[in-house]
């Protein structure tokens, strides 16, 4: 199993401005997942972070507005820029075990834009 | 067309009940399906992966049927505290192992 440490785990801010989550793990992995969970909505994946290169965005989501940093391979970077009230969500990062058989989730950064 | 679609419920049981979720799929490449069950305010955590044979852990059955594209859950003798959201989940080989999270079914189970 993997642990995850996800911060902040809420946060209310101001339009315009920009939020960094911070997710530390208990192993080294190779790929980090950072997902979005909107009100009454499921998980949709932002983006795959991989150490030493640059982060794969999925469709609707790009760099300029969700940079990632991955320095290492126990600890990832979301930051959500420019935000506005749309952005406010629930945001998770997931790593999976080895054989893919399981993901492990952070605690979840709940934002609010105001 | 979602490519994972549930009821979203939510379904209201007494404690004893027997209640299923059904999942459909959309993308018959899809490898590997799970549940997962997320409580209020917490994040996901897997409940169980579903194989072709059919699965059983304890009080719940998992289920898949690759022709049809369809999973299911069934929980038997439903607890208060199997009060959640279950999500339906397939996983895809697109380059890396990408999981597709369903909206998820809510339950809610009363004394």
């Amino acid at each position: 199993s993997a642990v995850i440490s996800q911060k902040p785990s809420r946060d209310i801010c101001q339009r315009g401005t920009s939020l960094t989550i911070q997710c530390q793990v208990d192993s080294q992995v190779t790929m980090m997942f950072w997902y979005r969970q909107q009100p009454g909505q499921s998980l949709t994946l932002i983006a795959t972070a991989n150490q030493g290169s640059e982060a794969t965005y999925e469709s609707g989501f790009v760099i300029d507005k969700f940079p990632i940093s991955r320095p290492n391979l126990t600890f990832s970077t979301l930051t959500v820029s420019n935000m506005s009230p749309e952005d406010s969500s629930i945001y998770l990062c997931s790593v999976q075990s080895q054989g893919n058989t399981e993901a492990f989730f952070g605690q979840g950064t709940r934002l609010t834009v105001v | 067309r979602k490519e994972v679609e549930q009821d979203p419920g939510p379904f209201n049981v007494p404690e004893g009940a027997t209640v299923a979720f059904n999942c459909t799929y959309s993308n018959s490449a899809s490898q590997s399906f799970f549940w997962y069950r997320q409580d209020c305010r917490k994040e996901p955590k897997l409940l169980m992966s579903v194989y072709s044979s059919g699965n059983e852990d304890g009080r719940f059955t998992a289920q898949l049927n690759r022709a049809s594209q369809y999973i299911s859950l069934l929980i038997r003798d439903s607890k208060l505290s199997d009060s959640a959201t279950y999500l339906c989940v397939v996983m895809m080989n697109t380059g890396f192992q990408k999981l597709v999270f369903g909206t998820g079914t809510r339950l809610l189970v009363s004394p």
